[in-house]
């Protein structure tokens, strides 16, 4: 069965600092979808990026990248620039044909 | 953007109730997702239906069920509702059957689901 580790519970990191948020997966498939997904004191469950495991690129959307690394098996989630409304649980997670989510870690962007 | 949307965005029940939550997925997609997240917990897969059938079953207890109709909305029904059973339920929707693919699963902003 597919699993999702996460490492960090939880980091704290000054506004303005890029942070790394570690992500790493243990598959014997082939084909694969990897995702990260935000979730706020709110609740809803927001998507951040995608990576297929056949991408020959790192994923961007905006300020996050993905840094996706297939032989090791880690899907780092990279935030640049960091915001005080970064400040959430964040989930990494893999896809077959559904989707398992990692035990999260929780961010905290410090003023 | 359209999104998935999810009612009621709060429920309150006592124990031994029933509870109904509704998802209506993103349009065209055909394809649904429910999944539980207990308070500090990662979200936990119940069950998905592809083109109103059932195409997947996770941790689903046996007091719950679910379907898709033909209109693509998904309603969740618990029974016999239990304390353990608070939780925030999301409901998920995507595109191609739920198969791998490039297409993104999306959530809806979720159900809190109080049992008192």
């Amino acid at each position: 069965a597919q699993k999702i580790t996460q490492t960090q519970p939880g980091m704290f990191v000054q506004e303005k600092e890029a942070v790394t948020l570690d992500c790493t997966y243990d598959t014997s498939d082939q084909s694969y979808g990897l995702f990260w997904y935000k979730q706020p004191s709110s609740g809803e469950m927001i998507f951040l990026i995608y990576q297929g495991s056949y991408d020959e690129q790192n994923a961007t959307e905006g300020r996050y990248s993905l840094n996706f690394q297939k032989a090791r098996k880690s899907a780092n989630l990279v935030i640049s620039a960091s915001q005080l409304g970064d400040s959430a649980m964040y989930f990494c997670a893999y896809r077959d044909d559904k989707i398992i989510f990692g035990k999260g870690t929780r961010l905290h962007i410090l003023p | 953007a359209a999104g998935v949307i999810q009612s009621p965005r709060h429920l309150i029940k006592e124990k031994r109730e029933t509870a109904t939550l509704k998802c209506y997925p993103i349009p065209r997609h055909d394809t649904v997702y429910w999944y539980q997240q207990g308070p500090g917990q990662d979200p936990q897969f119940l069950i998905s239906f592809y083109e109103k059938m059932q195409s997947d079953k996770g941790s689903i207890p046996d007091r719950f069920s679910a379907q898709q109709f033909s209109d693509y909305h998904s309603e969740l029904n618990m029974s016999s509702l239990e304390l353990g059973d608070s939780a925030l339920y999301f409901c998920a929707s995507s595109s191609a059957g739920g198969m791998f693919s490039g297409n993104t699963i999306y959530f809806g902003e979720g159900s809190w689901l109080t049992v008192v």
